[in-house]
C-alpha cells in the first residue's frame, strides 16, 4: 500500500513531442505529489507537484494531472526538448507516518531525439 | 540563497567500517531527510531530522543513525557498511516536515 508504481520505465520522444509518463499509487491518504528531474551525477531537482484539491497543474511546458479517483497522476512534457533528457521521478507523501516522506517511483529515462 | 550541500561527494570504505556523511540545509530550511539511491532506483527514504529530533524513520537498520545540529545542518552516520550500502546518500531540506524537499547533489558511497 505504500508503493507507488510508475510507467513507462524508458520513453524515446522526438524533439518537439509530448512526453508522458504515468503513476499510481494504493494510499488514499497522500496528499502530495510532486514530480523529480534527475540528470546523471546529479541530486533530484523539484519540478512541479499538485495535491489532491486539483485536477490539473500547469508550470511552463511542465503539466500535472491528477485523477483522485483512479489514484493516478502524470507528468506531461509539451514541446519536448533535447535538453529534457533525464530520468524522471513521481512521488508521493501525506497521512498518518508519512508526513514528509517520499515514496518514489522507479524512475523513467527519456531520450528527446534531436 | 544557498542551496543544499553535502559533503564529501565521493568516499569509499570497506566492508565493516563506520562512515559519516554531512549535509548543509538550504538557508531559511529547519528539516533535513535523507534518502539512500541505489543504482537505477528511486530514493528510499532513511530518516528526517526535525529541530534536532528525529521526526520519522523508514525502514533501515539502527546502525543507520543520524544527527541534527542547532543550525539545521546534519549528519547521517553508517556503522558496520555492508556491500549493499554502496549507494548515493541524498540530503534534502525544507521549510517544514510537509514542505517541498529540495535535494543536495548527494554523496556516492562505494563498499568493498
Amino acid at each position: 500500500q505504500q508503493q507507488v508504481k510508475q510507467s513507462p520505465q524508458s520513453l524515446i520522444v522526438q524533439k518537439g513531442g509530448i512526453s508522458i509518463i504515468n503513476c499510481a499509487y494504493e494510499n488514499t491518504a497522500f496528499d502530495y505529489f510532486p514530480w523529480y528531474q534527475q540528470f546523471p551525477g546529479k541530486g533530484p531537482a523539484l519540478l512541479i507537484a499538485i495535491r489532491p484539491d486539483v485536477s490539473e497543474k500547469k508550470e511552463g511546458r511542465f503539466t500535472i494531472s491528477f485523477n483522485k479517483s483512479a489514484k493516478q497522476f502524470s507528468l506531461h512534457i509539451m514541446d519536448s526538448q533535447p535538453g529534457d533528457s533525464a530520468t524522471y521521478f513521481c512521488a508521493a507523501s501525506g497521512g498518518s507516518g508519512n508526513t514528509g516522506k517520499l515514496i518514489f517511483g522507479q524512475g523513467t529515462t527519456l531520450q528527446v531525439k534531436p | 540563497e544557498t542551496g543544499v550541500t553535502q559533503s564529501p561527494t565521493h568516499l569509499i570504505k570497506t566492508r565493516g567500517q563506520q562512515v559519516t556523511l554531512r549535509c548543509s540545509s538550504q538557508s531559511g530550511h529547519n528539516t533535513v531527510s535523507w534518502y539512500q539511491q541505489a543504482l537505477g532506483q528511486g530514493p528510499q527514504f532513511i530518516f528526517q531530522y526535525y529541530r534536532e529530533e528525529e521526526n520519522g524513520r523508514g525502514n533501515f537498520p539502527p546502525r543507520f543513525s543520524g544527527l541534527q545540529f542547532p543550525n539545521y545542518s546534519s549528519e547521517l552516520n553508517v556503522n558496520a557498511l555492508e556491500l549493499d550500502d554502496s549507494a548515493l546518500y541524498l540530503c534534502a531540506s525544507s521549510s517544514t516536515s510537509r514542505d517541498e524537499q529540495f535535494f543536495g547533489p548527494g554523496t556516492r558511497l562505494t563498499v568493498l
